[in-house]
């Protein structure tokens, strides 16, 4: 177990809908980092926040949008869904913001019909 | 051309046998460079990370880092059955950018 935590773990709706997933970093870290996994494009960095302010920028697409809550914990908002968003979504948490990315969550599968 | 180009496999060997694990990058700005080891349906998890070139070895692990060639791997001896996964390079200069993976079997 990683310490981070991702809510849900899995996820279907329809296409053109509106999702939120969420992210609960390791007690004490204060950044947080957002990826999507698909077949076909591998891990993808989409954005980082660092206690509370984005810290770097991706490949995220402008349908989704993510923030950092004063209690740590992350949310990424994703709209108008469409079938090629069907992928994993992997949240990880490191202390400083710098340096690896050492602790990844267990993912929520997100799947859209 | 992508910044991280990761060896595709897979990479299938028996038990005991030294596996060797190769990425290549085209950015000379990149600062560290990582190894994970992704189970499937698991979230990827952190094996070794370095700043330099050079040799970094922990346990049955060693990452190579050549620079001048912009080239990084991962040897695993004494390969075990758990270590059957897939294994991801990854390469940060500010984020992080990851190779595709290459799945390794290791059969008993």
């Amino acid at each position: 177990d990683s310490g981070v935590t991702q809510t849900p773990k899995h996820l279907i709706t329809a296409t053109g809908q509106r999702v939120t997933l969420r992210c609960s970093p390791r007690s004490g870290d204060l950044s947080v980092y957002w990826y999507q996994q698909s077949l076909d494009q591998g891990l993808q960095f989409l954005i980082q926040y660092y206690n509370g302010e984005e810290r770097a920028k991706g490949n995220i697409l402008e349908r989704f949008s993510a923030q950092q809550f004063p209690d740590l914990h992350s949310e990424l908002n994703m709209s108008s869904l469409e079938l090629g968003d069907s992928a994993l979504y992997f949240c990880a948490s490191s202390e400083h913001g710098k340096g690896p990315e050492a602790f990844f969550g267990q993912g929520t599968r997100l799947t859209v019909v | 051309q992508k910044e991280v180009e990761q060896d595709p496999g897979p990479l299938s060997v028996p038990e005991g046998a030294i596996v060797s694990l190769n990425c290549t990058y085209s950015n000379s700005a990149f600062q560290y460079f990582m190894w994970y080891r992704q189970y499937s349906r698991k979230g990827p998890e952190l094996l070794m990370y370095t700043y330099s070139s050079g040799n970094k070895e922990d346990g049955r692990f060693t990452a190579q880092v050549d620079k001048s060639s912009k080239y990084i791997s991962l040897f695993i001896r004494d390969s075990q059955p758990s270590d059957s996964a897939t294994y991801l390079c990854a390469i940060n200069a500010g984020k992080s950018t990851f190779g595709d993976g290459t799945t390794l079997t290791v059969k008993p």
